[in-house]
C-alpha cells in the first residue's frame, strides 16, 4: 500500500521565519505534488515535480518554493512565512501513468503567528 | 482558468437517503473525471473515477453519472451511511502528458443517524 508521510502533523511559525515541510513517499512514483486546503476554496495545486530537480508551478506557487533531491522526497518551503500562508498543505505522489490515483499524505497544519 | 465548479457545498441528508453532489466543468478538453473521499484528519483518497466514453459507472452503492454534452457530472450516493460522512472533491483532467487534477472546492456531507 502506498504510503506518503509528512514530517508534521501540526506546526506554529512566526512570521517571518523559514518554514520547510517534508513529505516522503515509499512507491518510487515518479510525480509528487504540494496541495494546500482552505476551507471554501478546496485543494489549490501549489507546486509539482515530475522527476528528481524538475520542478513545475501549480496554480498559487506565490510565496513558495519546493526541492526534490531525490526521487522519494518532496519539500515545501516558505522563504518568508505569512500569516496568510496559515492553512492545511497536503502532499501527493502519484505513479506517473495516464490517471494513476493521487495519493496524499494526511497533511500538515501550519499555524503563521 | 481552467475550473470545476461544485455544488452544494454541504448536505446533510438521513441514514438511508441518497446524497447527491453535483459538478460542472469549462474545459471540454477534460477526459478524467474522479471522485475523492476525504474523512476528517487524513488526505483525499480515490473514491471512483469515469471517462467520457461512458455514462454512468456504479462502485458498490457510488454512483457516477456523467453528461458529455452538458458538460456536467454528479456522484450519487445510495443508501447512505453514517460512515460516508466526509468531505467529497470532484476533480477533472487531461488524459495525456502531464496534466494535473483540477479540483472542485468540496462538499462537507453529514449522514445522519
Amino acid at each position: 500500500d502506498v504510503k506518503v508521510t509528512q514530517s508534521s502533523r501540526y506546526l506554529v511559525k512566526r512570521t517571518g521565519e523559514k518554514v520547510f515541510l517534508e513529505c516522503v513517499q515509499d512507491m518510487d512514483h515518479e510525480n509528487m505534488f504540494w496541495y494546500r486546503q482552505d476551507p471554501g476554496l478546496g485543494l489549490r495545486l501549489i507546486y509539482f515535480s515530475y522527476d528528481v530537480k524538475m520542478k513545475e508551478k501549480g496554480d498559487i506557487p506565490e510565496g513558495y518554493s519546493v526541492s526534490r533531491e531525490k526521487k522519494e522526497r518532496f519539500s515545501l518551503i516558505l522563504e518568508s512565512a505569512s500569516t496568510n500562508q496559515t492553512s492545511m498543505y497536503l502532499c501527493a505522489s502519484e505513479g506517473g501513468w495516464n490517471n494513476s490515483p493521487l495519493h496524499f499524505g494526511n497533511g500538515t497544519r501550519l499555524t503563521v503567528t | 482558468q481552467q475550473q470545476v465548479k461544485q455544488s452544494p457545498q454541504s448536505l446533510i441528508v438521513q441514514k438511508g437517503g441518497i446524497s447527491i453532489i453535483n459538478c460542472a466543468y469549462e474545459n471540454t478538453a477534460f477526459d478524467y473525471f474522479p471522485w475523492y473521499q476525504q474523512f476528517p484528519g487524513k488526505g483525499p483518497a480515490l473514491l471512483i473515477a469515469i471517462r467520457p466514453d461512458v455514462s454512468e459507472k456504479k462502485e458498490g452503492r457510488f454512483t457516477i453519472s456523467f453528461n458529455k454534452s452538458a458538460k456536467q457530472f454528479s456522484l450519487h450516493i445510495m443508501d447512505s451511511q453514517p460512515g460516508d460522512s466526509a468531505t467529497y472533491f470532484c476533480a477533472a483532467s487531461l488524459n495525456s502528458g502531464y496534466s494535473t487534477l483540477t479540483f472542485g472546492k468540496g462538499t462537507m456531507l453529514l449522514v445522519s443517524p
